[in-house]
């Protein structure tokens, strides 16, 4: 199956600094979600996203939807050690098995204290 | 909240064992999925179920089957394990309708199997 384009595959900040990842996709999404999955866990919903061009925050968090309908980005501001994990994107398109998510690889986040 | 339980999540089984992996979520949601993931291969699809005793196959369903008796629960079933089959499984579910809410798909905290 189809995969997105997430990077950065992975990212080693300092504590307080902005993380900033994204999502590419060479087909139009009417839907992209970010989870975040901490170590030994299922991933977690953090942020939805259902309009071209919305921009949603989550407390640290803010993502967008691209105009393009083919991409989006998750910001994450001042890092601390709790964000430490891995971020994916997902998109849904409509229309057929529109329940089915297709699924980044992954940006894994290390944030040394 | 939203609760999807797996019910074990640690589990060793030799190769050639059949092994049952149960999901239950309490929304009441029609969709529900299973997940394998890998490192670096992320999320991949095996099945999923719209409905009671309904299931499509998604990306990599060789060697697996489901099953759904009860809207509630999803259960995944390797007829034979194989040490390829070793891996983190994830079940989920969602609302089938369209829009916001069936858009949002909700995780277990996934099962580490280990075939030996």
């Amino acid at each position: 199956g189809q995969q997105l384009n997430q990077s950065p595959q992975s990212m080693f900040i300092q504590e307080g600094e902005d993380v900033s990842m994204n999502c590419t996709s060479s087909s139009i999404f009417n839907t992209w979600l970010w989870y975040k999955q901490d170590p030994g866990e299922g991933p977690v919903l953090l942020i939805a996203l259902y309009k071209a061009g919305e921009l949603t925050s989550n407390g640290r968090l803010t993502a967008q939807f691209g105009i393009t309908r083919k991409d989006s980005f998750l910001n994450i501001s001042a890092s601390i050690p709790s964000d430490v994990g891995i971020y994916f994107c997902a998109g849904q398109r409509s229309g057929g098995s529109n329940y089915k998510l297709t699924f980044g690889k992954g940006t894994l986040l290390t944030v040394n204290p | 909240d939203v609760k999807v339980t797996q019910s074990s999540r640690y589990l060793v089984k030799r190769t050639g064992e059949k092994v049952f992996l149960e999901c239950v979520q309490d929304m009441d949601h029609e969709n529900m999925f299973w997940y394998r993931q890998d490192p670096g291969l992320g999320l991949r699809l095996i099945y999923f179920s719209y409905d009671v005793k309904m299931k499509e196959k998604g990306d990599i369903p060789e060697g697996y089957s489901v099953s759904r008796e009860k809207k509630e629960r999803f259960s995944l079933i390797l007829e034979s394990a194989s040490t390829n089959q070793t891996s983190m499984y994830l079940c989920a579910s969602s609302f089938l309708l369209t829009g916001r809410a069936g858009n949002t798909i909700y995780f277990g905290e996934g099962s580490w199997l280990t075939v030996v």
